[in-house]
């Protein structure tokens, strides 16, 4: 089935830019969501179909998606955002959804 | 507003039986695709199956780790989703989420979920 792969962590200060990527073969054809979940939390769907924000969550969150790297962008990043960031997509193969392994977002 | 409510965790031992309820609300649970999806604790998201909604005749899917053992169902004049785990292993131990797609389509993603129930699997 298909693979998607995170890094277990990115680390930013506050204020910056947090960039938390997203590989997989040709990822570029499929359409990618990203999810984060703070401790003790349900996952929170931030970003779907590459670059869309659900209502509520702030234009600091962005996608892109493009060959085989899919990218979360977190603007001025706060203390708030510290969390784990999943990305998914739609395995046509299998008929299911695929989760990477999850990113540990830590703000310095 | 969209609510899901899981119910049903707790403690069983190996080789047990337990099954899981999601109480929906505030959307008509027959049109949607339905998921549940489990987190290991310390550990990702993994997701465990979904049922389709009414137009795709409620069909369901599983993944290979959970298929012959666990059963997804759904009663929509109760907005109840269930999962009924058999045979359960120390590795099935973890939170249990049931999860709405965000709008309506097989390859939608999970916009909606419920706070979770935790199951533990050990003797």
């Amino acid at each position: 089935s298909y693979v998607v792969t995170q890094p277990p962590s990115v680390s930013v200060a506050p204020g910056q830019t947090a960039r938390i990527t997203c590989g997989g073969n040709n990822i570029g054809s499929k359409s990618v969501h990203w999810y984060q979940q703070k401790p003790g939390q349900a996952p929170v769907l931030v970003v779907h179909d590459d670059s869309d924000r659900p209502s509520g969550i702030p234009e600091r969150f962005s996608g892109s998606n493009s060959g085989n790297t899919a990218t979360l962008t977190i603007s001025r990043v706060e203390a708030g955002d510290e969390a784990d960031y999943y990305c998914q997509v739609w395995d046509s193969s299998s008929d299911h959804p695929v989760f990477g392994g999850g990113t540990k977002l830590t703000v310095l | 507003e969209v609510q899901l409510v899981e119910s049903g965790g707790g403690l069983v031992q190996p080789g047990g039986s337990l099954r899981l309820s999601c109480a929906a609300s505030g959307f008509t649970l027959s049109d949607h695709y339905m998921d549940w999806v489990r987190q290991a604790p310390g550990k990702g998201l993994e997701w465990v199956g979904r049922t389709r909604n009414k137009a795709n005749s409620y069909t369901t899917e599983y993944a290979a780790s959970v298929k012959g053992r666990f059963t997804i169902s759904r009663d929509d004049s109760k907005n109840s989703l269930y999962l009924q785990m058999k045979s359960l292993k120390t590795e099935d131990t973890a939170v249990y989420y049931c999860a709405r797609d965000y709008y309506g389509s097989g390859s939608a993603p999970l916009g909606y979920w419920g706070q979770g129930t935790l199951v533990t699997v050990s003797s």
